[in-house]
Formats: structure tokens, C-alpha cells, sequence
């Protein structure tokens, strides 16, 4: 059955630093998100992506966050300057008819740790 | 703005016992999508069961079962012989049904323990 993958599994980083987290879809969806978990607390959506550009956005997602897709295959979140409050869990979903009752499919999810 | 609301943060079950976690959500949407997910200790999200809200019907998937009640906006799931691998975190979920990409509104959770 196709799945999401996501890499690394695990991330440690310095704050500050740049980080790229990546994505690869189920080869038919069309339709990207990139959702966060805090350790201990719920999962909140970032952004949604579609036919390469961003479609939404939550305040969470500020300039210092930024998606693409740079190959077709790959869809990518990237955060420019790392603060101690990214540390979280980053998960991926992706679906083929974006809100048509079409259910979202995670990835195992980019664990960030940010010191 | 939608929101979703799970009550329970703890709940424990006997193997083989049956379990009900309570969600509830409040929406201006008439269309919409709900579902629960289930995340064990390994965090992958994984989905349980959907329901279409267009539907009367309630959903069920093997052992999983929803009551989806629209009017009063609940959305619970049950679990009938409860098994040890069900131990999880269960995270209730909002999708509006329209054209575009949507994003999913999830409640806090219910931390599910099963006991042998």
C-alpha cells in the first residue's frame, strides 16, 4: 500500500540554524500539508500547498517558514532560523481530492529538536 | 472558526471490554468531514474511521464504531473488544467539505490504556 515518507526521523539542531524537512507524497495526491504536535499537545495545521503554490496558512506558519515542491516529487517544509519553541513533532499528509471528503494520509512524522 | 473539543484526556478499558471516547465540535458548516485518528507510541497518525456528515448512517470500521449525533454536534467513537494494541493516543478531527485543499482541526486527544 503507498505511504507517506518522511526524512529524517529525527532532527537535531543548533537555534538559529536553517532546517529542511522533507516530504514525499503518495505519487496521485495532489494536495500537501504540513501539520506540528508539541510534545504533549495537539496537532495544529501550518499550511496547505496545491498545484504549486501555497493554498492556506495558519499564523504559526510566519516568514520564517516556507514550502516547495523543487522536484515534483519531494515537497518540502523549511524553516529559516530555528527557535527553541520548534522543537515539536512535523508531520506531513497529503491527499488526491484536497476537501472533497478526501482523507488526509500521514507520514511517520520529523521529530525537531531545537538547542 | 471550527473547534473540537475532547473531554476525556485519560481513559483506561479491560482487554476485551468495550470503550466509548467522546468528541464534540462546533461549526457553521453544513458540510463537513469528521474523523478520528489514533497516534500509538510510535506518533505515525493513523486513521480510524470517517464519517461524511451528509450521511445519517454511522460509520464502522471492523471493531471502531462512530455515534455521530449532527444536531448536537457529538461525534464519539466506540471500541468494541478492546485490544491491547489499541493502546494510543485518539485525536478527533474537522474537515470542512469544499473545493481545495482543507485542513484538518484536531481536538487535544483521549490517551487510551488498555489492561490486560
Amino acid at each position: 500500500e503507498p505511504e507517506v515518507t518522511q526524512t529524517p526521523s529525527h532532527q537535531v539542531t543548533q537555534m538559529g540554524q536553517e532546517v529542511i524537512l522533507r516530504c514525499v507524497p503518495i505519487s496521485n495526491h495532489l494536495y500537501f500539508y504540513w501539520y506540528r504536535q508539541i510534545l504533549g499537545q495537539k496537532v495544529e495545521f501550518l499550511v496547505s500547498f496545491y498545484n504549486n503554490e501555497i493554498s492556506e496558512k495558519s499564523e504559526i506558519f510566519d516568514d520564517q517558514f516556507s514550502v516547495e515542491r523543487p522536484d515534483g516529487s519531494n515537497f518540502t517544509l523549511k524553516i529559516r532560523s530555528t527557535k527553541l519553541e520548534d522543537s515539536a513533532m512535523y508531520f506531513c499528509a497529503t491527499n488526491k481530492r484536497g476537501g472533497q471528503g478526501d482523507t488526509q494520509y500521514f507520514g511517520p512524522g520529523t521529530r525537531l529538536t531545537v538547542l | 472558526a471550527q473547534t473540537v473539543t475532547q473531554s476525556q484526556p485519560e481513559m483506561s478499558v479491560q482487554e476485551a471490554e468495550t470503550v466509548t471516547l467522546s468528541c464534540t465540535y462546533d461549526t457553521s458548516e453544513n458540510n463537513y468531514y469528521l474523523f478520528w485518528y489514533k497516534q500509538p507510541p510510535s506518533r505515525q497518525m493513523i486513521l480510524v474511521i470517517r464519517q461524511e456528515a451528509y450521511k445519517q448512517q454511522n460509520a464502522t470500521e471492523n471493531r471502531f464504531s462512530v455515534n455521530f449525533q449532527k444536531a448536537a454536534k457529538s461525534f464519539s467513537l466506540k471500541i468494541s473488544d478492546s485490544q491491547l494494541g489499541d493502546t494510543a493516543m485518539y485525536f478527533c478531527a474537522f474537515m470542512k467539505r469544499e473545493s481545495g485543499a482543507n485542513n484538518l482541526f484536531f481536538g487535544t486527544g483521549t490517551r487510551l490504556t488498555v489492561i490486560p
